[in-house]
């Protein structure tokens, strides 16, 4: 079985821009959540979605946003980025309604300049 | 509040010592706790969930309720256990959300 994949794995942007990130999860996975890793603040939950709906969100601003696909796949969406959103993004993708397990993408490293 | 803490940023040891990665969690309802690992260039995973009550790769960790702790132990460290590890916390609101520590780097020298 594919693990979970993310795409782009590195990306620079330029403050103010916006910026769209995508996760393919294991196949027959329905949920998918998203975190944010820095070296200050460490791992910290985004949102969280199961079979297309929202489930549960973060303390993230509204720049930050995300959506899921009738076939999992999921995407999250930074707009007016800051040099702060510079981060290594991790989606997590579950088997289950309750995540027991989250299985990790690789990430992806965005640098905001 | 809902929080892991891991005390160590660094925990450097010999091979063939024992080792100890502690976790502390705060959170009102039943615990449902994990260790993570992430080797290096590799990605985060799953090393043992305190409900299997497990032994993988030789780690264990048992949930203390009364201390709320879920500390990581094993009893003769490897230099391939050098990693990050990251203690966490299941919660729930409708879907499940994974709290983090901030992690501890181990360093097992030869």
């Amino acid at each position: 079985k594919a693990g979970v994949t993310q795409t782009p794995r590195y990306l620079i942007k330029t403050r103010g821009q916006q910026v769209t990130l995508s996760c393919s999860p294991i196949s027959g996975h329905r949920s998918v959540s998203w975190y944010q890793q820095t070296p200050g603040q460490g791992l910290q939950f985004l949102f969280e979605y199961f079979s297309e709906t929202q489930r549960n969100k973060g303390n993230f601003p509204g720049r930050f946003s995300g959506r899921q696909f009738s076939n999992s796949r999921s995407e999250m969406n930074v707009s007016t980025l800051e040099l702060g959103d510079s981060a290594l993004y991790l989606c997590a993708s579950g088997s289950d309604r309750t995540n027991t397990e989250a299985f990790f993408g690789q990430g992806t490293r965005l640098t905001v300049v | 509040a809902q929080r892991v803490t891991q005390p160590e940023k660094l925990l450097s040891v010999f091979k063939g010592a024992p080792v100890e990665l502690k976790c502390n969690y705060s959170y009102s309802g039943s615990p449902e706790l994990f260790w993570y690992v992430q080797y290096s260039r590799q990605r985060l995973q799953l090393l043992l969930r305190h409900i299997s009550r497990e032994s993988i790769k030789g780690f264990t960790a048992d949930l203390n309720k009364g201390e709320t702790s879920f500390h990581l132990k094993k009893p003769f460290a490897q230099e391939e256990d050098s990693a990050m590890y990251y203690c966490a916390l299941l919660t729930y609101n409708q879907g499940g959300k994974l709290i983090f520590g901030q992690g501890t780097e181990l360093s097992v020298k030869p």
